[in-house]
């Protein structure tokens, strides 16, 4: 049982191009999410998925697209890098997505460092 | 949109109890409390969630009042390991849990 999986662990990319950070979770959750986090700030919610096919937006979209073809998979798309992008980004899964109710604990994985120039 | 105010840091010594208190006045009535603990360079990690009184687990307890406007996450006995930043959700409108800056918490020998 792996939990959540990311990859890569670090990227540098120049402005303007694109890619795609991967994760992956082996524990059949429905609900998974993506966050930033910027040096010595808490998590931002991107996007989130409640389950295959269904995605939403979080707080801080944009420059950023998601899909969810597969439980297991829910990759996030930078279209257009910049260097407001430079930050750690979390993908985390939970059995409940919603703050209204309890067993919503959230696994993470172990982030992804992406610095744009 | 419920948010939640906690000190920014903390310092404490091994072998104490921490109590770090969080404000969240405008929670919603279905809203749970939940707090997560994070390592440099980790992911957070789940460590309680409650409703309301008194949660405990192996690791920490959570204590509630009545008007569940604030809540105390209480780590007993810590150790240095224990140093990390600590963070309290409650959700938004939309209820997607909200994260605040948390409380970085250092213990000394």
């Amino acid at each position: 049982n792996a939990g959540v999986t990311q990859t890569p662990k670090f990227q540098v990319l120049k402005t303007g191009q694109s890619m795609t950070l991967q994760c992956a979770q082996d524990m059949n959750h429905e609900y998974m999410s993506w966050y930033r986090q910027d040096p010595g700030m808490g998590l931002r919610l991107i996007h989130y998925s409640v389950g295959a096919g269904i995605t939403d937006q979080g707080e801080v979209p944009n420059g950023y697209n998601v899909s969810r073809s597969t439980t297991e998979d829910f990759p996030l798309r930078l279209l257009s890098a910049a260097p407001s992008q430079t930050s750690v980004y979390f993908c985390a899964s939970s059995y409940r997505g919603s703050a209204s109710g309890d067993d919503n604990e959230q696994f993470f994985g172990p982030g992804t460092r992406l610095t744009v120039l | 949109l419920a948010k939640t105010t906690q000190p920014i840091s903390m310092d404490s010594y091994e072998g104490q109890e921490v109590n770090i208190t969080c404000s969240h006045n405008n929670i919603a009535t279905n809203d749970y409390i939940t707090w997560y603990q994070q390592f440099p360079s980790q992911g957070p990690r789940f460590i309680i969630q409650g409703y309301k009184t008194k949660v405990t687990n192996e690791v920490a307890s959570l204590f509630i009042p009545a008007d569940r406007k604030s809540s105390t996450l209480s780590l007993p006995r810590v150790s240095l390991s224990d140093t990390a930043v600590y963070y309290c959700l409650v959700g938004d409108s939309n209820y997607q849990l909200i994260w605040g800056a948390g409380t970085k918490l250092i213990i000394k020998p």
